[in-house]
């Protein structure tokens, strides 16, 4: 069965530290990536996708994220973290021949200090 | 920047009653979407709504479920009587294309049901 891990329900970092949030995921077929990103009230935004091609993506506000198909992986990491990124991010899944239906990792909680 | 939007932000409900809630799609968007959470659970597939029709349902959209596209800005979810169980966070998202493309889904900021 499909699925996505996240493992780390909550973290915290300081202000300025690098970040990386872990997924894994369990696929039959080539799948499609996605990291969402949800704040207190809002929407789920999409930071960034991978499809194919280069396994190393770029998103928004920072981030990127890399594919790594021999550990089903698909971690997100920034550099240096800033008090707005301070959120739930989402791990998910798609599958290459219908992406209609999102399968979805239960978040990690981003907590950011000072 | 368009986005999706949902109205109400939350509604409560007594058990048995029936709930309808209410997505405007990105305006040139073909397909269409619900998703529900749980609160501690992750985010669920419901349906999928393309050309007027469910192209793909899960399990948990059973027949106390239905949606429709009433005219052609909003897209409904309605709950005909409802449940304690499905008090939930319901997010609807839309995607210019559906299917293979690997097309974004864009996510509005979620309706939080709670049934008493």
């Amino acid at each position: 069965a499909q699925s996505v891990t996240q493992p780390d329900i909550h973290i915290t970092v300081s202000e300025g530290a690098s970040l990386e949030l872990r997924c894994n995921y369990s696929y039959g077929a080539t799948p499609y990536l996605f990291w969402y990103v949800q704040s207190p009230g809002q929407g789920l935004q999409l930071l960034l996708k991978y499809f194919s091609g280069d396994t190393l993506v770029q998103g928004i506000k920072g981030f990127e994220a890399e594919f790594k198909r021999s550990q089903s992986s698909f971690n997100l990491r920034k550099p240096s973290v800033h008090w707005s990124d301070a959120a739930e991010y989402f791990c998910a899944v798609g599958h290459a021949g219908n992406n209609r239906k999102l399968i979805w990792g239960l978040g990690t909680s981003l907590a950011v200090n000072p | 920047e368009p986005e999706v939007t949902q109205t109400p932000s939350h509604q409560v409900t007594q058990m048995g009653q029936e709930v309808i809630l209410r997505c405007v799609p990105i305006s040139n968007h073909l397909y269409f979407y619900w998703y529900r959470q749980i609160l501690g659970q992750k985010v669920e597939f419901l349906v999928s709504f393309y050309n007027n029709e469910i192209s793909e349902k899960s399990e948990i959209f059973d027949d106390q479920f239905s949606v429709e596209r009433p005219d052609g800005s909003n897209f409904t979810l309605k709950i005909r009587s409802t449940k304690l169980e499905d008090s939930a966070m319901y997010f609807c998202a839309s995607s210019i294309l559906g299917g293979g493309q690997g097309e974004t889904q864009y996510f509005g900021p979620g309706t939080r049901l709670l049934v008493l």
